[in-house]
């Protein structure tokens, strides 16, 4: 079965950069365009961009371009997800998202809290 | 890029009672509509896609409707365990788009 299990809450300083891990497992890597979505506190779902691991090609919502970058590493079958210049509100929960069917996300990771706070 | 409305943002209705939220795209999305269900604390759950599809597992109780700019989640007969937020989503292209969120709570 398919299990995405994400690295643990990170806590930063306004002005540094996170990155978070999503290890996959239960099918084959290559196969799955992989999302990434954010939740800040008490807030809506908020999604980020998509990664291609089989080209690496990647699609970021226009809010997060130029500070997010998304990877995906085959040899280990871990995602990650890299974000620069934090403020306070970045603070959120971080999700990483699975597509089943074309743009249809339906395996998500237990979520990684980051805090931004001086 | 293409704007969920969801409405209303919360409800309080009774145990049994038939519950709807609506949806409202800024553009025609065909019928690229899915639902979510976020229990507290836990992490979103795909209840139907392609506005009416259930996926598996989903109780019966849960269905959607609509097309093109407009869409329903309802509940037919509310249970202690759908005490929930649930948004409807977008995916007709990139960027994906939720909706605000509708909190849904036993009265």
């Amino acid at each position: 079965q398919v299990h995405l299990v994400q690295s643990g809450a990170e806590v930063r300083k306004p002005g540094a950069s996170v990155k978070l891990s999503c290890k996959a497992s239960g099918y084959t890597f290559t196969n799955y365009f992989m999302h990434w979505v954010r939740q800040a506190p008490g807030q809506g779902l908020e999604w980020m961009g998509i990664i291609n691991p089989s080209s690496g090609n990647t699609t970021y919502a226009q809010k997060f371009q130029g500070r997010v970058t998304m990877t995906g590493d085959a040899s280990t079958s871990t995602f990650f997800m890299e974000m620069s210049s934090l403020t306070s509100e970045d603070t959120a929960v971080y999700y990483c998202a699975r597509e089943w069917l074309r743009l249809i996300l339906y395996y998500w990771g237990q979520g990684a809290l980051v805090t931004v706070s001086s | 890029d293409i704007q969920m409305t969801q409405s209303p943002s919360s409800l309080s209705a009774s145990l049994g009672d038939r519950v709807t939220i609506s949806c409202r795209a800024n553009q025609g999305i065909d019928n690229y509509v899915a639902w979510f269900q976020q229990r507290p604390g836990k992490v979103p759950n795909l209840l139907i896609y392609a506005t009416s599809t259930l996926q598996s597992g989903v109780p019966s109780r849960f269905s959607g409707s609509g097309s093109g700019t407009d869409f329903t989640l309802t509940i037919s007969g509310l249970q202690p365990e759908d005490v929930a937020t649930y948004y409807c989503q977008n995916f007709k292209s990139v960027p994906l788009t939720f909706g605000g969120g509708t909190k849904v709570e036993i009265k």
